[in-house]
């Protein structure tokens, strides 16, 4: 599976957007992006997964680069419960392993 | 959403014990469940991959002799460390995949002590 790349920590007001970059250079055409949350002391939560188009749901949206390789998540309106560690993970899409990277720290701030 | 629920959520025990931990699908039929150990202010690691019936599939540097795994039904998987050192302590999760989709439980947080 193809290697992510994510900035380590990131700051967001409450209120605002919060944009979350991944690069994942190496991807290959079968391969999706997913991204999911992990909350201190919980499980990771599913968040929004793509594989060429923008994709957009209740929590979040999906865009990714015309070349596929880099995506961005964004949070339209961040609130402080959106605090966590987010992580983008590519996925072959003939396999249900996650492999996780280091993912970006978020915090909201009031 | 799928459901998937760990028990114990927390676990003490003293070193050279073994202790088992359940991973449950709730509301799903899961043929594959997957383990990871977290270490503090670290990413999820993948240990193995169990599959319904069948052995589990460890990562490599994973020993199988000490974390022990067994999917016996569709719906519950265990994970067994054997003989248990402090250095074993960690949060355990488990994941069940229903139609491609992962579904992760709450976590377990071992301490040996």
């Amino acid at each position: 599976d193809a290697k992510t790349t994510q900035p380590t920590s990131m700051d967001c007001a409450e209120g605002r957007a919060a944009n979350l970059p991944c690069n994942h250079s190496t991807i290959s055409g079968n391969e999706y992006v997913y991204w999911y949350r992990q909350i201190h002391s919980q499980g990771p939560q599913y968040i929004i997964h793509g594989l060429k188009n923008n994709e957009t749901n209740e929590m979040a949206s999906l865009i990714i680069t015309e070349d596929r390789k880099s995506s961005t998540l964004i949070l339209p309106h961040a609130t402080l419960r959106d605090t966590a560690v987010y992580y983008c993970i590519v996925r072959g899409y003939n396999t249900d392993k996650l492999i996780f990277g280091t993912g970006t720290r978020l915090q909201v701030f009031p | 959403g799928a459901v998937v629920s760990q028990h114990p959520s927390w676990v003490i025990c003293k070193s050279g014990t073994s202790v088992k931990i359940e991973c449950r699908s709730l509301d799903f039929q899961a043929t594959t469940m997957f383990w990871y150990r977290q270490f503090p202010k670290q990413s999820l690691m993948l240990m193995a991959t169990s599959n319904e019936g069948s052995k589990a599939t460890y990562e490599q540097g994973v020993e199988k002799d000490k974390f022990l795994i067994n999917h016996a039904s569709l719906t519950l998987s265990t994970l067994t460390v054997t003989s248990a050192h402090p250095e074993d302590s960690s949060f355990y999760i488990c994941s069940a995949t229903s139609s491609y989709e992962q579904y992760f439980g709450p976590g377990t947080r071992l301490t040996v002590t």
